[in-house]
């Protein structure tokens, strides 16, 4: 069964340093997204993406994050400048088309020290 | 925008014991509805969804859940849980446009006695 595939499962890196979440979307799907669940919380919107364009964000999809699908299979999110408050778990997911299930990834847990 | 309450935060039930798990969205249309379970450190696995037609939708592990449009509710239920159901669950809600963006609410934990 096809499913979207996160990379790496664990990041810990430096307050202040850069880190990039890499997604492989399921290979028809259309619909990017990316939410973040900080720990024992409610998992939140970051941000929406179609046809190669952020179609959505919410209030904390601020200028230090960004999207890219650089190469037609992989939809990364880049954190630039981390803060300890970044910490969390990373969900990518994807779509087929508008009004189909979103699948989610396994996540990645982001620790910035 | 859409968006959607739990207001559980916790629910504990015996083993074998039914289960309700209570979900209220807002949204100006019909909504896409969903319901995903996370194990503790795990991903989210859908466990079952609503977009159109029955009412009352059949999902994984035995669970099901009734969309009532007139109480803008999309309650999860199973009749007789089990040990391995101790998760958190979340009740979602996408919107019917071009982004489809899904909002969660902010969760129920199960806990299980035995």
């Amino acid at each position: 069964e096809p499913e979207v595939t996160q990379t790496p499962s664990h990041q810990v890196t430096q307050m202040g340093q850069e880190v990039i979440l890499r997604c492989v979307p399921i290979s028809n799907h259309l619909y990017f997204y990316w939410y973040r669940q900080i720990l024992g919380q409610k998992v939140e919107f970051l941000v929406s993406f179609y046809n190669n364009e952020i179609s959505e964000k919410s209030e904390i999809f601020d200028d230090q994050f960004s999207v890219e699908r650089p190469d037609g299979s992989n939809f990364t999110l880049k954190i630039r400048s981390t803060k300890l408050e970044d910490s969390a778990m990373y969900f990518c997911a994807s779509a087929e088309r508008e009004g189909t299930e979103a699948f989610f990834g396994q996540g990645t847990r982001l620790t910035v020290v | 925008a859409q968006s959607v309450t739990q207001p559980d935060i916790h629910i504990t039930v015996s083993e074998g014991a039914s289960l309700e798990l209570r979900c209220n969205y807002s949204y100006g249309a019909t909504p896409y509805l969903f319901w995903y379970v996370q194990s503790p450190g795990q991903g989210l696995q859908l466990l079952l969804k609503y977009f159109s037609g029955d009412t009352l939708v059949q999902g994984i592990k035995g669970f099901e859940a009734e969309f009532k449009r007139s109480q803008s509710s999309f309650n999860l239920r199973k009749p007789s849980v089990h040990w391995s159901d101790a998760a958190e669950y979340f009740c979602a809600v996408g919107a019917r446009n071009r982004d489809d963006k899904i909002i969660f609410g902010k969760g129920t934990r199960l806990h299980i006695l035995p």
